[in-house]
């Protein structure tokens, strides 16, 4: 059964700081793997989404990679904000359920200090 | 606006009493999903509807039900709540299941059984 684990669960750092958040997944079996971001009190915002064919994908000061052997992805951001603060989830959709189900980490709660 | 509306945003109930949480999106999605949230979990998946009146059974569906009657309505029903239903639940639309597709997240519903 795909699981999606986030280290680390939480993280404080200086603005202006780059900074790498981690996502590892059990099966390498899926269509793509979606970084979203989550303020308080709101939904999700989808912020890049990689298929299984691709390596990484860019928006902004964001960049995620996926390595599908291995079963990891990471985001980076670059030059944080204070406004960057929010929790960072990374999801995949295995293959085995068609593209209709999606599994979640738990997610990097990310604090940047002005 | 696109977006995906949900009511209530808020809900205090008690054991037992039926409710229902609905969602509405505007972007003539095909695909649409609930999802709880709990504390060091995650998003679980609760349902999901690939398209009118088609529906299946997400990785934690006991204790709900859905229908899918409109294409841009998705109801979550509890026909009996218990406390281990309180959770933070959000709803998502997408075009459809692919490979490519973003899910579009509603603001979420607090839910407190007592």
């Amino acid at each position: 059964k795909q699981e999606v684990t986030q280290i680390p669960a939480a993280l404080s750092v200086p603005e202006g700081e780059n900074l790498v958040l981690n996502c590892s997944f059990t099966d390498s079996a899926i269509y793509n793997l979606q970084w979203f971001r989550q303020d308080p009190g709101k939904g999700l915002t989808s912020l890049l989404l990689i298929q299984s064919s691709q390596r990484e994908q860019t928006s902004g000061r964001l960049n995620a990679s996926l390595d599908k052997s291995s079963g990891r992805s990471t985001l980076y951001i670059a030059a944080s904000q204070p406004g960057d603060s929010a929790t960072y989830l990374c999801a995949v959709k295995p293959e085995n359920t068609g593209g209709f189900k999606t599994i979640f980490g738990a997610g990097t709660r990310l604090f940047v200090k002005a | 606006e696109a977006q995906v509306t949900q009511n209530p945003r808020y809900l205090i109930t008690v054991t037992g009493k039926k409710l229902t949480v609905t969602c509405s999106q505007n972007m003539n999605h095909e695909y649409m999903s609930w999802y709880r949230q709990d504390p060091g979990l995650g998003l679980r998946q609760i349902y999901y509807s690939m398209n009118v009146e088609v529906t299946d059974k997400g990785d934690v569906p006991e204790g709900y039900k859905v229908s899918r009657k409109e294409k841009r309505n998705f109801p979550l029903i509890l026909e009996s709540p218990s406390p281990n239903q309180t959770s933070l639940y959000f709803c998502a639309s997408s075009f459809d299941s692919g490979v490519t597709d973003t899910q579009y997240f509603g603001p979420g519903t607090r839910l407190t059984v007592l």
